[in-house]
């Protein structure tokens, strides 16, 4: 596709409920990224792919934070048993290759979990 | 450690009215590369500009030009002739090349252009 294409856009999640956050990137983009976007803040890295391994997900919060791309392209990130710190923006950024490329973000999915 | 610092949190200016958007960066490495980000209300981070830690030529595009300066590790945005539509909040990022394209963004600048 044109863009890095997030969904879904917004979601409202019970309290304990599991949700899956979908990141379609770029066409031909290597790496994919997941960052998270508390309200007022910058962006925070939470896990990297390139193609479909998983080279770093040392800034994912816990062990309730999953992410996954299977056949490196499209990438789910999955939270189970949603807290109500969890609710942030969380975007997905794709890149050609690694190290120093500019990294394109998509619109972001915006959770709040109640 | 790495670190971007946007100190100023929110700026108004009055259309027309340059402005200037600070940034300064901490990191042991010696390659590296920084990056603006516009980030609208819609959500989307949209990039601006990518420099690397070699070049440290200033560059313009229509109305935004950037200074890079190593000496002060700093890497200022300025906006000339503001418009309603630069309105936003802009991000500053650092990505040094040993890890892997993991970037690190400051807690940005919110601009307001009054008309």
């Amino acid at each position: 596709g044109a863009g890095v294409s997030q969904s879904p856009r917004y979601k409202v999640a019970k309290r304990g409920q599991d949700v899956a956050l979908r990141c379609d990137p770029i066409s031909g983009h290597v790496s994919l990224f997941w960052y998270q976007q508390a309200l007022g803040q910058g962006p925070e890295f939470l896990t990297y792919f390139q193609n479909e391994a998983q080279l770093d997900k040392s800034g994912l919060p816990s062990d309730r934070f999953f992410a996954e791309r299977p056949e490196g392209s499209v990438s789910t990130l999955k939270i189970q048993r949603t807290q109500q710190e969890d609710s942030a923006v969380y975007l997905c950024a794709s890149s050609l290759t690694a190290s120093g490329n500019t990294i394109y973000f998509g619109e972001g999915s915006w959770l709040t979990v109640v | 450690a790495q670190k971007v610092t946007q100190a100023q949190t929110e700026i108004s200016v009055v259309e027309k009215e340059d402005v200037t958007l600070d940034c300064v960066y901490e990191t042991r490495d010696t390659t590296y590369y920084l990056f603006w980000y516009k980030q609208p209300p819609s959500g989307e981070l949209v990039f601006l500009i990518r420099r690397n830690s070699f070049d440290e030529q200033n560059e313009i595009s229509g109305r935004y030009s950037w200074n890079f300066q190593k000496s002060t590790s700093s890497f200022n945005f300025t906006i000339t002739a503001s418009q309603v539509v630069d309105s936003a909040v802009y991000f500053c990022a650092l990505s040094p090349a040993n890890t892997g394209n993991q970037f690190y963004f400051g807690t940005g600048t919110s601009l307001t252009v009054i008309p």
